[in-house]
């Protein structure tokens, strides 16, 4: 199996602009997570779905933030409009039902100008 | 709210040192702990821990979980330079809407 697969690896972008960060997890797993991380903060929840459907967005740090999961195999997270603070990795992460060990896509460097 | 709470913030050693990291937590329904190497990238799994006083290891390393005074410790003997990384630990519970719950990580640096 390829394991969990995020795109883009990188993004620069300038503050107001729209970003979607892809995720595709892996096959048979029932739970996806996306997480951010900081030097400051670590690594934060953001949000994350069981069988595609929402269970926790209270991570997620405002309205700018939206996260979908049309199907098994893909979800997005989007920020609008982007803003400098915004600036870390972002990680997405699946499962398989609710317990044991998470597999972490290699995550999302992004850079808010 | 629950919390993990990971001592030292980083460390820096000598090949062939000990080190000991440390992972407590204070969390309603505790299910495991799990521990994870991140190097560069994505944060990778060492040990899956749910039982008090049962050491897991996988060659150099080993971690213990003690659910009375709520804290694990991940031990790394004979440290190489390869061992430099942030190490996570996290928790899971069972009630809530978080699975797993991280700490802030320690980064420890193995100098030649």
């Amino acid at each position: 199996d390829a394991g969990v697969i995020q795109s883009p690896r990188h993004e620069v972008t300038e503050m107001g602009q729209e970003v979607t960060l892809r995720c595709k997890p892996i096959s048979g797993h029932n739970s996806l997570f996306w997480y951010r991380q900081t030097m400051m903060r670590g690594l934060e929840l953001l949000i994350y779905f069981n069988n595609n459907v929402p269970i926790d967005d209270s991570g997620m740090p405002e309205d700018r933030f939206s996260a979908k999961m049309p199907n098994a195999s893909f979800s997005t997270l989007k920020i609008q409009p982007s803003e400098p603070r915004d600036s870390a990795v972002y990680f997405c992460a699946s499962i398989a039902g609710w317990t044991g060990e998470l597999f972490f896509g290699e995550g999302s460097r992004l850079t808010v100008l | 709210e629950d919390k993990v709470v990971q001592s030292p913030l980083s460390l820096v050693v000598h090949e062939g040192d000990t080190v000991t990291l440390n992972c407590s937590y204070e969390v309603t329904n505790f299910r495991s702990l799990l521990w994870y190497k991140q190097e560069k990238k994505a944060p990778t799994f060492l040990f899956m821990l749910t039982s008090s006083g049962i050491e897991k290891k996988s060659g150099r390393l080993s971690s213990i979980l003690d659910k009375k005074e709520l804290f694990s410790i991940l031990n790394i003997t004979a440290t190489q330079t390869g061992d430099s990384a942030v190490y996570l630990c996290a928790v899971e519970t069972t009630s809530g809407n978080t699975p797993l719950v991280f700490g802030k990580g320690t980064r420890l640096s193995v100098i030649a």
